[in-house]
């Protein structure tokens, strides 16, 4: 019974196409996070969400939009893929918002082509 | 900016050994700093977290040290086993809301325990 479940697993797309990556948490965790890890490694905040607030770290392009339909659920969306999206992007989410104790999905291999 | 930064970036190990990894930071509003695990293929998995009110917190082979003057944090792999091998990242995160809540992370460590 996995805790926080990431849909698909990988994803290979065309430069220009919009895709969306979902992700459900069945801990009832407040705050839900998308993480982007490149190629290095390096795992960076995309956005938080906690159904009353929504922060987005401003490198962020506007490409990307999370959609959060419930508590439980927040989908990645992203419109006019680049290279550069290329990634392996995580979900995750934690009981309260001040960062403690996440718990991350198993990951989307995201690459474009 | 980088808020934390992580060394070194791989280390390798033999069985039996005592791994370190350092971890320093530069906000002062950061109050709980977590080591991650990474095996590949997975996502990260928490390992141990301290919060600055403490210099040293102990869990089976893992410890961290804890120095809020310094500004840095550590994690020790006492007896490394190969089962070890993955990427270990420090995070760390303050209180209140906005971004100051988010995890920010050091940038890994692959460590390799070699049997």
């Amino acid at each position: 019974d996995t805790a926080v479940s990431q849909t698909p697993k990988y994803l290979v797309t065309q430069m220009g196409n919009d895709k969306s990556i979902k992700c459900e948490q069945n801990l009832g965790h407040d705050t839900m996070y998308w993480y982007k890890q490149d190629s290095k490694k390096f795992l960076k905040i995309m956005f938080s969400y906690n159904n009353k607030e929504l922060i987005i770290n401003e490198t962020v392009p506007n490409r990307f939009s999370p959609k959060s339909p419930d508590k439980a659920h927040l989908n990645l969306h992203i419109n006019s893929l680049e290279l550069g999206d290329s990634a392996v992007y995580f979900c995750a989410s934690s009981q309260v918002y001040y960062g403690y104790g996440y718990t991350f999905g198993s990951g989307t291999r995201l690459t474009v082509v | 900016q980088q808020q934390v930064k992580q060394s070194p970036q791989s280390l390798i190990v033999q069985k039996g050994g005592i791994s370190i990894i350092n971890c320093a930071y530069e906000n002062t509003a950061f109050d709980y700093f977590p080591w991650y695990q990474q095996f590949p293929g997975k996502g990260p998995a928490l390992l141990i977290a301290i919060r600055p009110d403490v210099s040293e917190k102990k869990e089976g082979r893992f410890t961290i040290s804890f120095n809020k003057s310094a500004k840095q944090f550590s994690l020790h792999i006492m007896d490394s086993q190969p089962g070890d091998s993955a990427t270990y990242f420090c995070a760390a995160s303050g209180g209140g809301g906005g971004s100051q809540g988010n995890l920010i992370f050091g940038k890994g460590t692959k460590l390799s325990v070699k049997p």
